[in-house]
């Protein structure tokens, strides 16, 4: 089955600073890729997602990047605020049986300090 | 209704006791999953449902996890003779149609076993 790898664990940036949080995976027919944001003791939520169609995708100052060869994707976040500290997880799917079944990383604690 | 509700948000249980816990999810909702988050951990997934057929339980890690969804809407998930092990935030996520992609999360149920 699917297997996804998350780094680093935790990251520390200042203010105005990017951060950046890989993932790596193993099934290659996954074609769907999500990055939720967590903060503690919420629910976990949305913030961007790629297809295997797209080799790229940003949304203001946060982007991600998909290399289907190497099997890995990336969440760039530019222009850190404190209010951007949370844990952050990917995750990946495959359509099987008719549904997709998300598979996350083990998530990346963000402190942003200003 | 808006959102994923879930409920109890916290439920303590003495270990042996049988606890269920309830998702509500978005009205129109096919897709449901339940997932188990452990402290500092990614979710991993439990179980899906579409409709009220439960199409994958492969990540239920026992015979004491026991899921349903009777009629298509409202889904428990129930633990029998529960264990210290069982402790963790217990997620719910549903999507429109069945094969569904984009999740929303509920806030989740914290089982915390003594």
């Amino acid at each position: 089955g699917e297997n996804v790898e998350q780094h680093p664990s935790t990251l520390s940036v200042q203010e105005g600073d990017s951060a950046v949080i890989k993932c790596t995976y193993s099934d290659s027919a996954s074609n769907y890729f999500p990055w939720y944001k967590q903060e503690l003791g919420k629910r976990p939520q949305l913030i961007i997602d790629i297809r295997s169609n797209v080799g790229e995708k940003k949304d203001q100052r946060i982007a991600v990047t998909l290399n289907k060869t190497a099997k890995h994707f990336s969440l760039h976040i530019t222009e850190t605020q404190p209010e951007d500290s949370a844990v952050y997880f990917c995750a990946a799917s495959r359509s099987s049986g008719g549904y997709n079944k998300l598979i996350f990383g083990a998530g990346t604690r963000l402190a942003v300090h200003p | 209704g808006a959102g994923v509700s879930q409920s109890p948000r916290y439920k303590v249980a003495k270990r042996g006791q049988d606890v269920a816990l309830r998702c509500d999810p978005i009205s129109g909702h096919v897709s449901l999953f339940w997932y188990q988050q452990a402290l500092g951990q990614g979710p991993e997934f439990l179980t899906y449902f579409q409709n009220e057929a439960q199409l994958d339980k492969s990540g239920l890690p026992s015979d004491r996890f026991f899921a349903e969804r009777p009629e298509g809407s409202v889904s428990t998930l129930k633990i029998q003779r529960t264990q210290q092990e069982d402790s963790a935030v217990y997620l719910c996520a549903t999507g429109q149609g069945s094969g569904a992609n984009v999740l929303t999360f509920g806030a989740g149920s914290r089982l915390t076993v003594l």
